[in-house]
């Protein structure tokens, strides 16, 4: 089972930002959080992952909270080509098991 | 760049056939993985190659279903005597090795397969 909780449906207006939330109240110490999102009919993508620091790429940036629990994917200016479903997925950083393990996501849906 | 690349990208059987998929990983990733996706769920892993040697299966991998990675390049996933609950979308994902900067798993589109 995914060891994450994501909203099952988000909107949000072209040109805003997108503020994607993820708990993963049961995190471990060597666990990293990724994202992933899944364009209708195509492979999952890489977005960004992070341990404990926020982390940010040309794609979006990662706020994590302190205590890890939980974290922010935030895309700064939605595009509809950002409309996906995006994967919060948390994952031993070393030895144990290779697999990544997907939720359901969070469907967005970028309006114009 | 030549991402991950998957063949064929759709695949329409009957019932108790046998169907192959290719997978060919990005250049020097020594690790690939395969993963299955039914409509309205995340992917599912299914198994993963490290080289040529099979190191990680999950459960819903049975006997119907093997994959192989000969000379740890492209890899192969076989099913045989396709049943309709094997409809899905297949995925193969590869990575460049140990080390968390080294190991983000990057996929390809995808093999649909439709079993009638």
């Amino acid at each position: 089972d995914a060891k994450t909780t994501q909203p099952p449906s988000m909107d949000c207006a072209e040109g805003r930002a997108a503020n994607l939330p993820c708990n993963h109240s049961t995190i471990s110490g060597n666990e990293y959080v990724y994202w992933y999102r899944q364009i209708h009919s195509q492979g999952p993508q890489y977005i960004i992952h992070g341990l404990k620091n926020n982390e940010t790429n040309e794609m979006a940036s990662l706020i994590i909270t302190e205590d890890r629990k939980s974290s922010t994917l935030i895309l700064p200016h939605a595009t509809l080509r950002d409309t996906a479903v995006y994967y919060c997925i948390v994952r031993v950083a070393w030895g144990g098991s290779e697999k990544l393990v997907f939720g359901k996501g969070t469907k967005l849906t970028v309006n114009p | 760049d030549t991402g991950v690349s998957q063949d064929p990208r759709h695949k329409i059987t009957k019932r108790g056939q046998n169907v192959t998929f290719r997978c060919d990983p990005i250049s020097e990733h020594n690790r690939l993985y395969w993963y299955r996706q039914t409509l309205g769920q995340g992917p599912e892993f299914l198994t993963y190659f490290q080289n040529e040697a099979q190191l990680e299966k999950s459960r819903l991998l049975s006997d119907r279903f093997s994959a192989e990675r000969p000379k740890g390049s492209f890899s192969t996933l076989e099913i045989q005597r396709t049943e309709q609950g094997d409809s899905a979308m297949y995925l193969c994902a590869s990575s460049l090795g140990a080390g968390m900067a080294k190991n983000i798993q990057y996929f390809g589109a995808g093999t649909r397969l439709s079993v009638l």
